[in-house]
């Protein structure tokens, strides 16, 4: 099956940009999605197909995708965005299973 | 207001049993596919299986194949997880999550149930 790797922790000054990646064969073919869980709480999907966002989300939050990478903006971070960050996408089969990334502490200072 | 809410998670020793539910409202339910997800204690998140929005189709990760059947009740808004011949390391918190109208990400999420596989 698919694996996504991401890095396991990225720091970001408040206000500044942060880029969260995922790398993964599957990604040359299927969009990934993104997803915001904060301590003790269920996972929020805050980005999905091309580069959208549910009803919501704010606009400060961006994806894009290239070759077997996918990404995860957010531009002007905020304390409240401090959360792991997980991607997901279709296995390479393009059915379920399904793959989560490893996911991405965001840590902001 | 879409809302799922698991239940029947808890303690059970290992080779046990244990039946989760999904109450799903606020959707015409009968029209999502759905997913079952786990995530082990400090770990990340795990896809764990997933059926069509009328229950003919139906998949697995590799991990619980064979020990866990996963159906529905459209009737009920249901949906349901049934855990057979349990390990330690099924031990989690398990979310149910609706599929998005295009597929391939999960738009809503429970808030889990946590599942402890232990003697």
């Amino acid at each position: 099956s698919s694996e996504l790797t991401q890095d396991p922790a990225v720091s970001v000054a408040l206000g500044q940009t942060v880029r969260i990646t995922c790398q993964g064969d599957s990604l040359r073919s299927y969009y990934a999605s993104w997803y915001q869980q904060k301590p003790g709480q269920a996972p929020v999907l805050v980005i999905y197909g091309k580069n959208n966002r549910p009803s919501g989300i704010p606009d400060r939050f961006s994806g894009s995708s290239s070759g077997n990478t996918a990404s995860l903006t957010i531009t002007g971070a905020q304390a409240e965005d401090e959360a792991d960050y997980y991607c997901n996408s279709r296995d390479s089969s393009g059915n379920p299973p399904y793959v989560f990334g490893t996911g991405t502490k965001v840590t902001v200072l | 207001e879409v809302q799922l809410v698991e239940s029947g998670g808890g303690l059970v020793q290992p080779g046990g049993s244990l039946r989760l539910s999904c109450a799903a409202s606020g959707f015409t339910f009968s029209s999502y596919e759905m997913n079952w997800v786990r995530q082990a204690p400090g770990k990340g998140l795990e896809w764990v299986s997933y059926i069509s929005s009328s229950g003919s189709t139906i998949y697995y990760a590799d991990s619980v194949k064979g020990r866990f059947t996963i159906s529905r009740d459209n009737a009920k808004n249901s949906l349901y997880l049934q855990m057979n011949s349990l390990r330690a390391e099924d031990t989690a918190v398990y979310y149910c999550a609706r599929e998005g109208g295009k597929g391939g990400y999960f738009d809503y999420w429970g808030q889990g149930t946590l599942v402890t596989v232990s003697s």
